[in-house]
């Protein structure tokens, strides 16, 4: 069935330097891809998203990267800052707006002061 | 702005116990979402709804039950909670094409 990885688990940068975190994907159908970020004890919400038409997305220090014919994209976070540090989740979703979206596993991202 | 707001924010029951989790949300969104948050497994989806009385199983809804009445109200029921049941249930409400807008969670504890 389709399946969301995302990786690592957990990420530990110092503050100012850069966050990756990787997700890959199974279903080539796939066409939205957004990132979702929970603080603690906080409802998931949502940074930035890309499509499916579009290979790169910037958003001041968060950008996003797809690459459809390995079926990942990846997350990147630049000039960290204590505020970034939170759970990531990546997902996938295709067809309809009534469409299943399936989430990763998550990245618990800390920044080291 | 949107609001989805849900009946607890925790909640404690027995092995046993009929449980009901309740998702409101107030901006006439047809697309409406039950998750449950595990450590490790990130956000699994238990079943959706794309409209009154519609709704469709998601990736595990064994245990659960769904109940869409009205528009702005999908609620999740377990019939009979069981001590796996235990874990943060998030609700989530469709705005604009894609993108979910989450409930701020329930912590369902079954003892």
């Amino acid at each position: 069935g389709e399946n969301v990885e995302q990786h690592p688990s957990t990420l530990s940068v110092q503050e100012g330097d850069s966050a990756v975190i990787k997700c890959t994907y199974s279903d080539s159908a796939s066409n939205y891809f957004p990132w979702y970020k929970q603080e603690l004890g906080k409802r998931p919400q949502l940074i930035i998203d890309i499509r499916s038409n579009v290979g790169e997305k910037k958003d001041q220090r968060i950008a996003v990267t797809l690459n459809k014919t390995a079926k990942h994209f990846s997350l990147h976070i630049t000039e960290t800052q204590p505020e970034d540090s939170a759970v990531y989740f990546c997902a996938a979703s295709w067809g309809s707006s009534a469409s299943k979206i399936i989430f990763g596993s998550g990245t618990r991202l800390s920044i080291r002061p | 702005d949107v609001k989805v707001t849900q009946s607890s924010r925790y909640l404690v029951k027995r092995t046993g116990e009929k449980v009901f989790l309740e998702c409101v949300q107030d901006m006439d969104h047809e697309n409406m979402f039950w998750y449950r948050q595990d450590p490790g497994l990130g956000l699994r989806l238990i079943y959706f709804s794309y409209d009154v009385k519609m709704k469709e199983k998601g990736d595990i809804p064994e245990g659960y039950s769904v109940s869409r009445e009205k528009k702005e109200r999908f609620s999740l029921i377990l019939e009979s909670a069981s001590t796996n049941q235990t874990s943060m249930y998030l609700c989530a409400s469709l705005r604009g094409p894609d993108e979910q807008f989450f409930g701020p969670g329930t912590r369902l504890t079954v003892l």
